[in-house]
């Protein structure tokens, strides 16, 4: 299974500005992907990253708003643009790791999460 | 659409009780199940996995079924322990699409 470590573990930041969290994983990955969980509730997703092209991004999340770079197969980040106090979240990184059984059926790994807190 | 129905919470049990997470799906194709576990302050973590009907997850003494005839992925443990004290969350992940979708969450509360 994959190893996942983020930067920063927790974050307390003023409105207005922006924050970028790093994901690293210890091999390489086709597909990552990065969560929102807001307090008290389930994941949803934001956006798949695939190394060499654009994010995919879900219904109601948006690239000026969440930028996401995937420069190689180990690593991603997401940014957190102009934030306001409805951003302050758990944000978590994940991995897929296909598992090949008469088909492709996926499994994901996650990494501690980053917990950020906006004033 | 996918997706995951579990039952809400908070659950209290007391400790060396059994444990009933319900948790029933839809979903097109033939997805695979997962049950993760988040304890306070931490990420999800993988606690068992089922990829086809019949198959049975079983981790640290959790155990689930996936049972396509009723659709359901329900999470049991005979005996529970204060440390499995948490948020569990079953998942799907759907044939071939690379999604997962993801219950409500059900924290449990074990008391000694």
């Amino acid at each position: 299974s994959a190893v996942i470590s983020q930067k920063p573990s927790r974050d307390i930041c003023q409105r207005g500005t922006s924050l970028t969290i790093q994901c690293q994983v210890d091999s390489q990955v086709t597909m990552m992907f990065w969560y929102r969980q807001q307090p008290g509730q389930s994941l949803t997703l934001i956006a798949t990253a695939n190394q060499g092209s654009e994010a995919t991004y879900e219904s109601g999340f948006v690239i000026d708003k969440f930028p996401i770079s995937r420069p190689n197969l180990t690593f991603s980040t997401l940014t957190v643009s102009n934030m306001s106090p409805e951003d302050s979240s758990i944000y978590l990184c994940s991995v897929e790791d296909s598992i090949t059984s008469g088909g492709a059926y996926n499994e994901q790994f996650f990494g501690p999460g980053t917990r950020l807190t906006v004033l | 659409g996918d997706s995951v129905t579990q039952m809400e919470g908070p659950v209290t049990l007391s400790e060396e009780a059994f444990l009933t997470i319900n948790c029933t799906y839809t979903a097109t194709g033939y997805p695979s199940l997962f049950w993760y576990v988040q304890y306070p302050g931490e990420g999800l973590q993988l606690l068992l996995k089922a990829t086809k009907a019949d198959d049975k997850g079983s981790n640290k003494g959790f155990e689930a079924t996936y049972r396509k005839e009723t659709t359901s992925f329900h999470l049991e443990k005979g005996s529970v322990q204060v440390s499995d004290s948490a948020v569990y969350f079953c998942a799907l992940s759907s044939y071939n699409f690379n999604k997962f979708y993801f219950g409500s969450g059900t924290k449990l509360n074990v008391k000694p």
